[in-house]
């Protein structure tokens, strides 16, 4: 079967720095997805990765082992704006988004 | 980013009686629209995939003459709730891809409330 795995919380201080680890099973793989989503509000998305190696955009970086079926999520200088839900989700043969359950980000000052 | 609207971003309805939630994308052509259910602290479950002008594709367990879906032109889909009940209640989410398009882009969401 298919499955997304990610922790299910996180807590982290503001100002510092956190990594949210995805693993993933799939049948075929094109493209992993983070997306943030704020408490009663729809995800937005944050990054894609298809190719092996480290994308960078501002404080948010993420990471991605093909071979390992692994990502992570990196985000640096943390906001107490930050506190949300991280999902991870992996496109798999069929281009069928495969969601994991998301990982509940709480940032203390 | 493309802008998707979907609307209304919350609805209370009664037992028994139909609620439709539309999903229009603003600046792209849709050609490909996903609706979502998310249960509080749960992650998104993928209902159906339609695409513009044919019928939509739903996922298992979902039942198509409850949840009715049109695709008929390519920046609007709708979701019709048909005689909903309060295991309906949820979060209902829309995202749009245009062809060619890497990224899904997301509505803002529909809260429904089925008392």
């Amino acid at each position: 079967g298919q499955n997304i795995d990610q922790p299910t919380e996180m807590t982290a201080t503001e100002g510092a720095i956190v990594q949210i680890n995805c693993t993933y099973q799939t049948s075929g793989f094109n493209g992993l997805f983070w997306y943030q989503q704020h408490a009663g509000e729809a995800p937005t998305f944050l990054s894609y990765n298809v190719l092996d190696g480290l994308e960078e955009k501002g404080r948010f970086s993420s990471f991605l082992s093909r071979s390992k079926g692994y990502s992570y999520l990196l985000l640096k200088e943390l906001q107490m704006k930050d506190s949300a839900s991280y999902l991870c989700a992996v496109r798999d043969s069929n281009y069928q988004l495969i969601w994991g359950a998301g990982t509940k980000l709480i940032i203390k000052p | 980013g493309a802008v998707v609207s979907q609307h209304p971003s919350w609805v209370i309805c009664k037992s028994g009686t139909s609620v439709k939630i539309e999903c229009r994308s603003l600046d792209f052509q849709a050609t490909t629209m996903f609706w979502y259910r998310q249960f509080p602290k749960q992650s998104l479950m993928l209902m159906a995939t339609s695409n513009e002008g044919s019928k939509a594709t739903y996922e298992q367990g979902v039942e198509k003459d409850k949840f009715l879906i049109n695709h008929a032109s390519l920046t609007l889909s709708t979701l019709t709730v048909t005689s909903a009940h309060p295991e309906d209640s949820s979060f209902y989410i829309c995202s749009a891809k245009g062809t060619g398009e890497t990224e899904a882009f997301f509505g803002q969401g529909t809260r429904l409330t089925v008392v």
